[in-house]
């Protein structure tokens, strides 16, 4: 099976900009999660996805916000970009409502200038 | 809120045993894993275990529970230099998982 896939891999966007990353889960995987990565903060959880429903949310301000699509396909839009806002973007699957095992896809790195 | 909390760098020769350890204050964690960050790569799930084992044995890798202490520790036998990464304890109590800041590990040759 493949792996989680995260495009684009790299992307580089200037302040006020809005900017949207896509995470295709393992194929069967219907649970996605979203994470921010930083020096400063580490991993922090973004939101949780499950049969195109968020579950879960973590400490995010609403400019950052995300859906997931029938075929299990999520996106996370972040809008007005903070310099802050730069960070690898971690999207990770799991195949039941558990969520117990979570494979991670290699990331979008952020940068906002 | 819950928090987990690792020692930051750990530098082994080649060939020696490795032991990372992690502590957690979530009383309510279900799991806990190990994951592994190599340069410019995402993380990759290595082991996992439920709250209810005290020890779980793969390959190389031991993974040994105290849940009276809230103490995680992850075992790798036979070091190599391929070992050499970050490796992030979490816990998964509630909504999402809850990593620590990552134990950098040094194999020397």
């Amino acid at each position: 099976k493949a792996g989680v896939t995260q495009t684009p891999r790299y992307l580089i966007k200037t302040r006020g900009q809005q900017v949207t990353l896509s995470c295709s889960p393992i194929s069967g995987h219907r649970s996605v999660s979203w994470y921010q990565q930083t020096p400063g903060q580490g991993l922090q959880f973004l939101f949780e996805y499950f049969s195109e429903t968020q579950r879960n949310k973590g400490n995010f301000p609403g400019r950052f916000s995300g859906r997931q699509f029938s075929n299990s396909r999520s996106e996370m839009n972040v809008s007005t970009l903070e310099l802050g806002d730069s960070a690898l973007y971690l999207c990770a699957s799991a195949e039941g409502a558990e969520g117990n095992e979570q494979f991670f896809g290699p990331g979008t790195r952020l940068t906002v200038l | 809120g819950e928090d987990v909390e690792q020692s930051l760098f750990l530098s082994v020769r080649e060939g020696d045993s490795s032991v990372i350890n992690c502590t957690y204050t979530d009383s309510s964690s279900t799991y806990l894993y190990w994951y592994k960050q190599e340069p410019g790569a995402g993380l990759q799930l290595l082991t996992y275990i439920f709250s209810n084992m005290d020890m779980k044995q793969d390959q190389r890798l031991t993974v040994l529970l105290n849940k009276k202490d809230k103490h995680l520790s992850l075992r790798i036998a036979d070091t190599q230099t391929g070992d050499s990464a970050i490796y992030f304890c979490a816990d998964k109590g509630g909504k999402a998982l809850t990593f620590g800041s990552g134990t950098r590990l040094q194999v020397q040759p």
